[in-house]
């Protein structure tokens, strides 16, 4: 069974500043995907970024940025130019290529307090 | 498209009551699940679907039931409520396999407590 593990229960950042979150994982499994989602106090889950572990190339997109090391395991993500906005639980979460049914395996999560 | 629902938003149980949290999505994705989300914790995996009438369980499928009649509900029933019952739950559904990567769309949660 994959396993996920966020080690920062919280983190917090000044606002315009840089922040990276942590993420390491367990599998057996060589062709997976690794993703980081946002839950702001509205509860609703919204998909942040995602990386196929076959891609070489670390995913961005705009502030967001991930460092997927495959070798060790790690899944962190770097958010550039922080804003009040960007408070909120965030968790990474693993999903195998090969399973039917497009399962999650979700981190404890990482709360991010944004100071103005 | 109104993507996946969820009713209700908020429920009030008393053990040992049993109830339906439903879930729809008009989306045609073949794939369904159900998580449940502890305070300060992320996401477990209750149940899922690949498909009308397949069903299987997740890390934590004790104390609840499925069943996938159609392509667009996928509704998690609790049996015998119990305070450990107590948690927001998430619908989640997404394209099947296709060689694709398939996003997975989220309800709005419903959050149940179990008095």
């Amino acid at each position: 069974a994959q396993t996920v593990t966020q080690s920062q229960p919280e983190m917090s950042v000044q606002e315009a500043e840089t922040v990276t979150l942590s993420c390491t994982y367990d599998t057996s499994e060589s062709d997976y995907y690794l993703f980081w989602y946002k839950q702001p106090p509205s509860r609703q889950m919204i998909l942040v970024i995602r990386q196929e572990a076959y891609k070489q190339q670390n995913a961005t997109e705009n502030r967001f940025s991930v460092n997927f090391q495959k070798a060790a395991k790690s899944f962190s993500l770097k958010i550039s130019d922080s804003q009040l906005g960007d408070a909120a639980m965030y968790f990474c979460a693993y999903r195998s290529a090969r399973r039917a049914g497009n399962m999650l395996t979700f981190g404890g999560g990482t709360r991010l307090m944004v100071k103005p | 498209n109104a993507g996946v629902t969820q009713t209700p938003k908020f429920q009030v149980l008393k053990t040992g009551q049993s109830m339906t949290l439903q879930c729809a999505q008009d989306m045609n994705h073949e794939y369904m699940s159900w998580y449940r989300q502890d305070p300060g914790m992320g996401l477990r995996l209750i149940h899922y679907s690949v498909g009308a009438g397949i069903t299987d369980q997740g890390e934590v499928p004790n104390g609840y039931n499925v069943s996938r009649s159609t392509t667009e509900d996928f509704p998690l029933r609790l049996l015998s409520a119990a305070p450990s019952q107590t948690s927001v739950y998430f619908c989640a559904s997404s394209y099947g396999r296709g060689g694709n990567y398939n996003e997975q769309f989220f309800g709005p949660g419903t959050r149940l407590t179990v008095l």
